[in-house]
């Protein structure tokens, strides 16, 4: 069955650092990927996505980079701050399901 | 520009009853999708409207309905209200076209069933 799954439930970076965030999908199929952060009382927020024809994608102080060799996805936040402390979500879809699976996340502190 | 508006922001039922949650999306936004969110987990896909009708349905039972109205905005209907019921709802809208684009999230209505 589909599923997308996190390599750690926790991280802890200092400030200043830079943060690597796993996740694992299963679903060949899959062609669409998002991150979201998710901040304590709040919705689900996007941060970036890459489509599957793609193996890495930049943003403001962010990378996302997709293996699909090894269904491996991953959130690179550069010069991580404490406004970065959330819960990290990885999801997955493809076309025309119409629904978006996400994993269990990756709660981020980071230390001052 | 307003983006997705839930209500009630907290809900307390009592086990057996019933309760509808609403949703109003991003303006610009078609389509409705709707997610439980049990706590310390990510969200699980309920089902998702669009032109007013179900186009998906997550693995919940039929206690569990919606509607999509022609405004575009969206209630979830939960009937006979389990203890396991008791988790953050949370909406999410997007625009049918220009396929596989990010959810936009409300910040959800937190239920609690006693």
């Amino acid at each position: 069955g589909e599923s997308v799954g996190l390599h750690l439930p926790t991280l802890s970076v200092q400030e200043g650092d830079n943060s690597i965030i796993n996740c694992a999908y299963s679903n060949s199929a899959s062609d669409y990927f998002i991150w979201y952060k998710q901040e304590s009382g709040k919705g689900p927020q996007f941060i970036i996505d890459i489509r599957s024809n793609m193996d890495k994608r930049q943003g403001q102080r962010v990378t996302v980079l997709l293996n699909k060799t090894v269904k491996h996805l991953s959130l690179q936040i550069a010069a991580t701050q404490p406004g970065d402390s959330a819960v990290y979500f990885c999801a997955e879809t493809y076309t025309n399901a119409g629904k978006s699976t996400f994993g269990d996340g990756t709660t981020l502190t980071v230390k001052p | 520009d307003a983006g997705v508006t839930q209500s009630p922001t907290h809900l307390i039922k009592t086990r057996g009853q019933q309760v509808t949650l609403r949703c109003s999306p991003k303006s610009g936004h078609d389509t409705v999708s709707w997610y439980q969110q049990a706590l310390g987990q990510g969200p699980q896909f309920i089902f998702q409207y669009y032109e007013e009708e179900e186009r998906q349905r997550g693995n919940f039972p039929d206690r569990f309905s919606g509607h999509q109205f022609p405004n575009y905005s969206s209630e979830l209907n939960v009937n006979a209200l389990l203890l396991g019921d008791s988790a953050l709802y949370l909406c999410a809208s997007s625009r049918r076209e220009g396929y596989n684009s990010p959810l936009h999230f409300g910040n959800g209505t937190r239920l609690t069933v006693t």
